[in-house]
C-alpha cells in the first residue's frame, strides 16, 4: 500500500512546541518530506529525511524511523505565522512518484 | 531565478468545454508533477512526466484527462468535456531529478466549472 496517515488538526499555543506525526505503509520507500501550505498558497518544501534520525533546520526539525515506518515534524517557538497545513510526503525508489498525506491543519493561539 | 510558473491562475469553464492548464518548470528542472487539491483536502497525485515522456500516470482518470511535456514549451494538463466535479486547484511541481527530495510548486490554477 501507499497510504500515509497524519492527524487532521492540531492546536498549539504561541511560543510552544508541537509535533506532527506521520506513518506510512509502503514498499520501495525512498524518503520522507514535509511541506507547508498557507491558505490559498502553494506548498513549500520544509525538510527531507532519507536516513534514520533527526534533521534540523532552524525552528523546524524532522525525524525518520525507517524500521517503524514513522516520521514527525517538530516545530519549536511557535509563531502565529506558522498557522498553516503541513503535509508529509513519501517518495519511492521505483515508481518515482511522490505521494502526499491528507495534511495536518495547525492552529496557533496567542 | 523564475520559479515554477503556472497559468492561468484562474480558469472558468462551462460544462462540456475543454480546460488547458500550463506549467513551466524551474530552469534546469526536467521533471514535472501534477497534483489536484480540493478545499480542505490533501494533494492528490495525478501524473509525473519527464521531457517527452510520461513516467507515471497512475493518478490520472482514464477518460478526459491527458498530460504532456514536450521537448520545447511548457507541460500541459488537458481536461476535455469538463464537469462540475473537475473544479479544484491544480498544482504543478518540478524537480531536478527523479525521486528528488525537493519539489518546487507553482501557484496553482483554480479551475471552476459552471
Amino acid at each position: 500500500g501507499q497510504s500515509l496517515e497524519q492527524p487532521s488538526e492540531v492546536t498549539a499555543v504561541e511560543g510552544a512546541i508541537v509535533q506532527i506525526n506521520c506513518t506510512y505503509q509502503t514498499s520501495g520507500f525512498y524518503g520522507l518530506s514535509w511541506y507547508q501550505q498557507h491558505d490559498g498558497g502553494a506548498p513549500t518544501f520544509l525538510s527531507y529525511n532519507a536516513l534514520d534520525g533527526l534533521e534540523e533546520t532552524g525552528r523546524f526539525s524532522s525525524f525518520l524511523s525507517r524500521s517503524d515506518s514513522y516520521g514527525y515534524l517538530l516545530l519549536q517557538e511557535l509563531q502565529m505565522k506558522d498557522s498553516a497545513s503541513y503535509f508529509c510526503a513519501v517518495s519511492y525508489s521505483s515508481a518515482s512518484k511522490i505521494i502526499f498525506g491528507s495534511g495536518t491543519r495547525l492552529s496557533i493561539r496567542p | 531565478n523564475a520559479g515554477v510558473m503556472q497559468n492561468p491562475r484562474h480558469l472558468v469553464r462551462r460544462r462540456g468545454q475543454e480546460a488547458r492548464l500550463r506549467c513551466s518548470p524551474m530552469k534546469g528542472h526536467s521533471h514535472v508533477y501534477w497534483y489536484r487539491q480540493l478545499p480542505e483536502e490533501g494533494l492528490k497525485f495525478m501524473v509525473y512526466l519527464q521531457k517527452e515522456n510520461i513516467i507515471d500516470e497512475s493518478g490520472m482518470p482514464k477518460e478526459r484527462f491527458s498530460a504532456e511535456f514536450p521537448k520545447e514549451g511548457p507541460s500541459i494538463l488537458r481536461i476535455q468535456q469538463v464537469v462540475r466535479g473537475d473544479s479544484a486547484a491544480y498544482f504543478c511541481a518540478s524537480s531536478r531529478g527523479q525521486s528528488s527530495e525537493k519539489l518546487f510548486f507553482g501557484s496553482g490554477t483554480q479551475l471552476s466549472v459552471l
